[in-house]
């Protein structure tokens, strides 16, 4: 079975700050992975996500992801964050030839001016 | 072209009643997974359908929860003489082919027992 840890479940941050959000899995097994943003009152919109090659991801509105094996980890990272990334962010885990995401709890970034 | 569209956005229940959720898909989808969000808690699989096929429902409740997706028409998740810890946010996520593409989320129906 997999499971994912986010163990910060809040993160206040400065506006131009830089942000790491953190996440980590348990499985037995190689899985995919992805980090998941959702505004209030919104549904999930795919941040990135990683299913093999490089362990550095890019994905949308400046986000980034590096994915360590053997941490287990897959830590989201923004360089200097705007108030707009204010919001709640979902790690999740797949694995190959499943069909279902597995998320952590989430982690609530708010950004202060 | 529209994304995944859910009704009711927002949906009271008297404690007893029926619950019925409606998601449609995005176009050109068939594949339908719906997720329930408990207050302060992640998304919880609940189960994953194609057109007519109910693949996977390893997160359903044993009871009073069914899901379905017909030929024609909307994908409904169906709560039965719902109590108050069926309150939630109910996401429905589609995709264009199983394995691992991406899901595309709708922006749920937030369920109310009262």
């Amino acid at each position: 079975a997999q499971s994912v840890t986010q163990l910060d479940s809040q993160v206040p941050v400065f506006e131009e700050a830089p942000v790491e959000l953190r996440c980590n899995y348990s499985s037995s097994v190689s899985v995919y992975l992805f980090w998941y943003v959702q505004y209030p009152n919104q549904g999930l919109q795919l941040l990135l996500k990683y299913l093999s090659g490089s362990t550095l991801v890019k994905g949308i509105n400046g986000f980034e992801a590096e994915f360590n094996k053997s941490q287990t980890s897959f830590h989201l990272r923004k360089p200097s964050v705007h108030i707009s990334d204010t919001a709640e962010y979902f790690c999740a885990v797949s694995p190959p030839g499943a069909d279902k995401l597995i998320f952590g709890t989430g982690t609530r970034l708010q950004v202060f001016p | 072209n529209a994304g995944v569209m859910q009704n009711p956005r927002h949906l009271v229940r008297r404690r007893g009643q029926e619950a019925r959720l409606r998601c449609s898909p995005m176009k050109g989808h068939s594949h339908v997974y719906w997720y329930r969000q408990l207050p302060e808690e992640g998304l919880k699989f609940m189960v994953y359908l194609q057109k007519e096929n109910i693949i996977d429902e390893s997160g359903m409740p044993k009871e009073r929860f069914s899901a379905e997706f017909p030929k024609e028409g909307p994908s409904i998740l169906r709560i039965q003489q719902v109590v108050r810890g069926d309150s939630a946010a109910y996401f429905c996520a589609s995709s264009h082919a199983r394995t691992n593409n991406e899901q595309f989320f709708g922006p749920g129906t937030r369920l109310t027992v009262l």
